[in-house]
């Protein structure tokens, strides 16, 4: 079955450091694969994508993803985290030949001061 | 602002109440789906259309039905809503002929059924 996991439910990270947000995947075949952001009473809203090419892609709001075939990764990272990064963040992949998206989990951001 | 407006934000809702939730876009978007989301499991897709006039189920259908009369509006029904409905409705909106793009979403609607 086709299956996005996010291993983490919340990932806590002071203000300046580093993040990540651990993404897998699995689907047959070469997916495109999606990072959303989550705010308080809001919808999701798109960060960014992989489609091909360069396995490192950059987003909005500083956000960056790895992209890894060989692990079936999308890591999200951020080289400095922002109090205002604290939300909920949601992985997806779109398997080949579909208009679908499957969802991970999701994962709770907390960046302390 | 183009978008997706959905209607009402939230509801308390009787089970075995008819229940509508309104879905509208202004982007000219071909293809529309429904999503709830329940801690723990994400997002779930309930239905979805690829364009005005056609419908299909997604993985979890199974008491809400939709309709696509035109291309701007995407209602999702709860005929005889169940405390099992109670949830963050999502709806959403893609472009197609373009695989690359997003799915944009809507605010949500907070459905509580008693």
């Amino acid at each position: 079955a086709q299956s996005v996991a996010q291993p983490e439910d919340q990932v806590n990270v002071a203000e300046g450091n580093p993040l990540t947000v651990k993404c897998t995947y699995s689907v047959s075949g070469n997916p495109y694969l999606f990072w959303y952001v989550q705010y308080p009473n809001r919808g999701l809203q798109f960060l960014l994508k992989y489609i091909t090419g360069d396995n490192l892609v950059k987003g909005s709001y500083g956000f960056e993803a790895e992209f890894n075939k060989s692990q079936t990764s999308f890591h999200l990272k951020k080289p400095s985290a922002l109090v205002s990064d604290s939300a909920l963040y949601f992985c997806a992949v779109r398997p080949p030949n579909t208009d679908k998206l499957i969802f991970g989990t999701g994962t709770r951001l907390q960046v302390f001061p | 602002i183009a978008g997706i407006t959905q209607a009402p934000t939230s509801q308390i809702l009787a089970a075995g109440r008819r229940m509508t939730l309104r879905c509208t876009q202004d982007m000219r978007h071909n293809a529309m789906y429904w999503y709830r989301q329940d801690l723990g499991l994400g997002l779930r897709l309930i239905h979805y259309s690829n364009t005005a006039g056609t419908t299909g189920k997604g993985e979890v259908p199974d008491g809400y039905s939709v309709s696509r009369a035109n291309t701007d509006d995407f209602p999702l029904t709860l005929a005889s809503a169940v405390p099992s409905q109670t949830s963050v409705y999502f709806c959403a909106s893609r472009a197609r002929g373009d695989s690359n793009q997003p799915q944009h979403f809507g605010d949500g609607t907070r459905l509580s059924i008693l």
